[in-house]
């Protein structure tokens, strides 16, 4: 069965900090990735998407990933973050149905 | 604007009682979805419809069931709610099958007593 993990329940950061969250996937087939962001009370939205090609995906919100293929990672980056990027933040793949990660609360101190 | 919508926004209810929660998109997509999400746990899948007409077990289906009797509409219903089905439910829709983007509608937090 396939299946999709996030290394990190809940992360601290401070303004301007580099942020760097896990997610490891296992299944065959087709590799489509996603990463989904969910700022308090709000739905899931979209940040980033991964079906082929350049490896390193440009998201919104200056955010970005980087498919690697022989540790089977889909990690999430930003460079510097701001409070605003307080939120829950959820992995997906699947090569046919989307399976979720359980989620990683980002919590940015200002 | 175009989108996915949900009602009720929220709803509590006694055990033992029916319960249908409405999901409507407008973007004419083919598939659509129903998770739970719990603390914890993430997003499950309850149940999917790759297209109007078909409809297709997810990771925990039991007590619950879908329809879609058209493209735009995938209502869930609760026949007989029990309180570990307390949660928040979200309505989703992809253009085609499961592995392209998914829309997500605002949520339903349903308690149940």
């Amino acid at each position: 069965a396939q299946s999709v993990s996030q290394h990190n329940h809940h992360v601290i950061l401070s303004e301007a900090a580099s942020l760097e969250l896990g997610c490891n996937y296992s299944y065959g087939g087709t590799v489509n990735l996603f990463w989904y962001v969910q700022y308090p009370g709000q739905h899931l939205q979209l940040l980033l998407k991964y079906f082929s090609g350049d490896p390193l995906v440009k998201g919104i919100k200056g955010f970005e990933a980087e498919f690697i293929k022989s540790k089977f990672s889909f990690n999430l980056r930003k460079p510097s973050v701001q409070w605003s990027d307080t939120a829950e933040y959820f992995c997906a793949g699947g090569s046919y149905q989307l399976t979720f990660g359980k989620g990683t609360k980002l919590s940015v101190i200002p | 604007i175009a989108g996915i919508t949900q009602a009720p926004t929220s709803q509590i209810l006694a055990a033992g009682r029916r319960m249908t929660l409405r999901c409507t998109q407008d973007m004419r997509h083919n598939a659509m979805y129903w998770y739970r999400q719990d603390l914890g746990l993430g997003l499950r899948l309850i149940h999917y419809s790759n297209t109007a007409g078909t409809t297709g077990k997810g990771e925990v289906p039991d007590g619950y069931s879908v329809s879609r009797a058209n493209t735009d509409d995938f209502p869930l219903t609760l026949a007989s709610a029990v309180p570990s089905q307390t949660s928040v439910y979200f309505c989703a829709s992809s253009e085609l099958a499961a592995n392209n983007e998914q829309f997500f509608g605002p949520g339903t937090r349903l308690t149940v007593l």
